[in-house]
């Protein structure tokens, strides 16, 4: 069965540091969405992507991320200048359209720590 | 806004039903899902309503009722393996879901 991959499984970086977080979507899928699980807590939309450009983010996606889908198979997510509180779980995920009978499909995560 | 309030944990008895209730606040409303998550890995889509009612996959079914702002996935023949966090997810402004909490469910045997 196709999957979502994302690299790495864990990232550590020092407050300040950018940071690039990668993820390959299913290949026909063509909604891209990235969200975000501080430990022992809810699941929290970041950013949806579709047609190459943002259809959608939330409160927390700020000036400090940004989204790139820069060949026809990977998605990534940036964070420019990262805090001690950008340390959770990230998920990358994609849907084959947008809609109720489009569930989304998540990776594995990135598991990134800012010391 | 959107909210959404499920238990915070839940245990049960191998082989017994379990429903994990979730109830949730929005203006808008396009469905209701659920998630599976296993020690903090990739959530795993279960099931999803848009109308009224029961919907049933296998040993997994989810019901909703919009009038109530209500709904609940209920787990039947309960093994260890379903031992994991729940998460209801809101499809409320748009067809993106916004996440619960997560319950997390407790299967003994």
């Amino acid at each position: 069965e196709p999957e979502v991959t994302q690299t790495p499984s864990h990232q550590v970086t020092q407050m300040g540091q950018e940071v690039i977080l990668r993820c390959v979507p299913i290949s026909n899928h063509l909604y891209f969405y990235w969200y975000r699980q501080i430990l022992g807590q809810k699941v929290e939309f970041l950013v949806s992507f579709y047609n190459n450009e943002i259809s959608e983010k939330s409160e927390i996606f700020d000036d400090q991320f940004s989204v790139e889908r820069p060949d026809g198979s990977n998605f990534t997510l940036k964070i420019r200048s990262t805090k001690l509180e950008d340390s959770a779980m990230y998920f990358c995920a994609s849907s084959e359209s947008e809609g109720d009978t489009s569930p989304l499909h998540f990776g594995n995560g990135t598991r990134l720590t800012v010391t | 806004g959107q909210s959404l309030e499920q238990p915070s944990e839940v245990t049960a008895v191998e082989g017994a039903i379990v429903q994990i209730n979730c109830t949730y606040q929005t203006s808008g409303f396009y469905g209701l899902s659920w998630y599976q998550q296993h020690d903090g890995g990739a959530p795993t889509f279960l099931s999803y309503n848009a109308l009224d009612g029961l919907e049933e996959t296998g040993r997994f079914s989810s019901f909703l009722s919009r009038s109530d702002s209500y709904g609940y996935l209920l787990l039947q023949e309960l093994q260890m393996k379903d031992s994991a966090s729940y998460f209801c997810a809101l499809s409320g402004g748009s067809y993106i879901p916004t996440f619960g909490r997560g319950t997390s469910l407790i299967v003994h045997p």
